[in-house]
């Protein structure tokens, strides 16, 4: 079974421009993450999706960061303009939300740097 | 508020040794806790999860966590660690019931000896 994609899988940007990730979650997963994981903290929920619908953005800076997931399969995240405190891990994940032993999975990230 | 407090940053067993780290969890109902391994360049991965029912779950790779309610800690335990155990640890609390939407600690990091 393939996992959860991501790409690119580094990235390094100046303050003030714009960046965009891109997740394929595994085939058939409804619910799909984005996490930021910064350096020595553990990740952070940035964004639920439930197949195109948003579930929860409570913690989204919407100021800067949108995300979509267009047909309710590959979701792109979009920081615009990237401050320094945006260098971190982007995590995307998916679950299939109602199978009896749900699991989450996780793909291996985005790195952002933001000089 | 609800949060996830793993006290330390950075444990140093020698291979063979007995192992624990520590998680406590602030959260009003009955919570869904989970511990995630990370190693380097590789993904976040599943070690076990607690739902409901016995307090002593096992998970993979011969990890065992137990789930304490009066002291509100989860902690994760290896009878004898394996060099192959070296890794950063999370901790995380599930919101809602949810087992996607996380609310994860700061890690533990963990250094194993010869």
């Amino acid at each position: 079974e393939a996992g959860v994609a991501q790409s690119p899988r580094y990235k390094i940007i100046e303050k003030r421009q714009s960046v965009a990730f891109w997740c394929n979650p595994i085939s058939g997963h409804a619910t799909l993450y984005w996490y930021q994981q910064i350096l020595g903290q553990g990740p952070k929920l940035l964004i639920q999706f439930q197949n195109n619908g948003v579930v929860d953005d409570s913690q989204l800076p919407k100021d800067r960061f949108s995300a979509e997931r267009l047909k309710g399969v590959d979701s792109t995240l979009k920081i615009q303009p990237a401050k320094l405190e945006d260098s971190a891990v982007y995590l995307c994940a998916s679950s299939s939300l109602g199978a009896t032993n749900e699991k989450l999975f996780f793909g291996s990230g985005t790195q952002l740097s933001v000089l | 508020a609800q949060s996830v407090t793993q006290p330390d940053i950075h444990i140093t067993v020698s291979e063979g040794a007995s192992l624990e780290l520590r998680c406590n969890y602030s959260y009003g109902a009955t919570p869904y806790l989970f511990w995630y391994v990370q190693s380097p360049g590789q993904g976040l991965q599943l070690l076990l999860k607690y739902f409901s029912g016995d307090t002593l779950v096992q998970g993979i790779k011969g990890f065992e966590a137990e789930f304490k309610r009066s002291q509100s800690s989860f902690n994760l335990r290896k009878p004898s660690v394996h060099w192959s155990d070296a890794a950063e640890y999370f901790c995380a609390v599930g919101r809602g019931g949810s087992q996607g939407n996380l609310i994860f600690g700061k890690g533990t990091k963990l250094s194993v000896k010869p």
